[in-house]
């Protein structure tokens, strides 16, 4: 079992490049994050997906876009990258039971440094 | 504004001795508590957890208190291994409410960094 997995684990770009980074699931998870974490932060959340075909904003959006075709993928989209995208992402899984009062633990992936120069 | 606060950027223990990690939280609504774990180059891993209804849950040498009127958790090892060296966040979390289904985005603390000295 693989995990979460990530590619790539580092990238440079410059100012208005784009680029997709990748994440794979193998835990047949129905929900998929991707987070950020800026030098001394936390992590913040970028996008999330319940499912397959659905997905949906976080607390910091701007500049990205997500897709969900399978149930594995959730890959992240970064349009005209800036210097203010220089970050750790950390892309994430869970299983959701659906019964409200989730509990779900939150599986991390080993994460992609970008540096936009 | 930072709805989770952990604000002690580092804190050293000796081996063996008790270390306590805290973090404070101001949204009131948040229901559920998480700690993580985060050794370099690794993503965060699941350490314990604490639901609203409860002020105490121990795991082997983990122990996490929540205190629901002072908005204060605490995260307890004993003792102490130098393999607890890590960054230590605190998250919180809420009901996304999405088409009724039940998941948590989690709002993570800046993390604490704990050194255990042999």
């Amino acid at each position: 079992n693989a995990g979460v997995t990530q590619t790539p684990k580092f990238r440079i770009l410059k100012i208005g490049q784009s680029m997709t980074l990748q994440c794979t699931q193998d835990m047949n998870h129905n929900y998929m994050y991707w987070y950020r974490q800026d030098p001394g932060m936390g992590l913040k959340l970028i996008y999330y997906s319940v499912g397959a075909g659905i997905t949906d904003k976080g607390e910091v959006p701007n500049g990205y876009n997500v897709s969900r075709s399978t149930t594995e993928d959730f890959p992240l989209r970064l349009e005209l990258a800036a210097p203010s995208q220089t970050s750790v992402y950390f892309c994430a899984s869970s299983y959701s039971k659906n019964t409200g009062a989730s509990t779900d633990t939150q599986y991390f992936g080993p994460g992609t440094r970008l540096t936009v120069l | 504004d930072q709805q989770v606060k952990q604000n002690s950027p580092s804190l050293s223990v000796q081996e063996g001795r008790i270390s306590i990690l805290n973090c404070d939280y101001t949204n009131s609504m948040f229901d559920y508590f998480l700690w993580y774990k985060k050794y370099p180059a690794e993503g965060p891993t699941f350490l314990i957890s604490i639901s609203s209804i409860k002020d105490k849950n121990e795991d082997g040498r983990f122990t996490v208190f929540l205190n629901k009127s002072a908005k204060h958790l605490s995260l307890h090892i004993v003792p102490s291994q130098p393999g607890d060296s890590a960054v230590y966040f605190c998250a919180a979390s809420f009901l996304l409410g999405y088409s009724g289904a039940g998941s948590y985005q989690l709002t993570f603390g800046k993390g604490t960094k704990l050194s255990v000295i042999p």
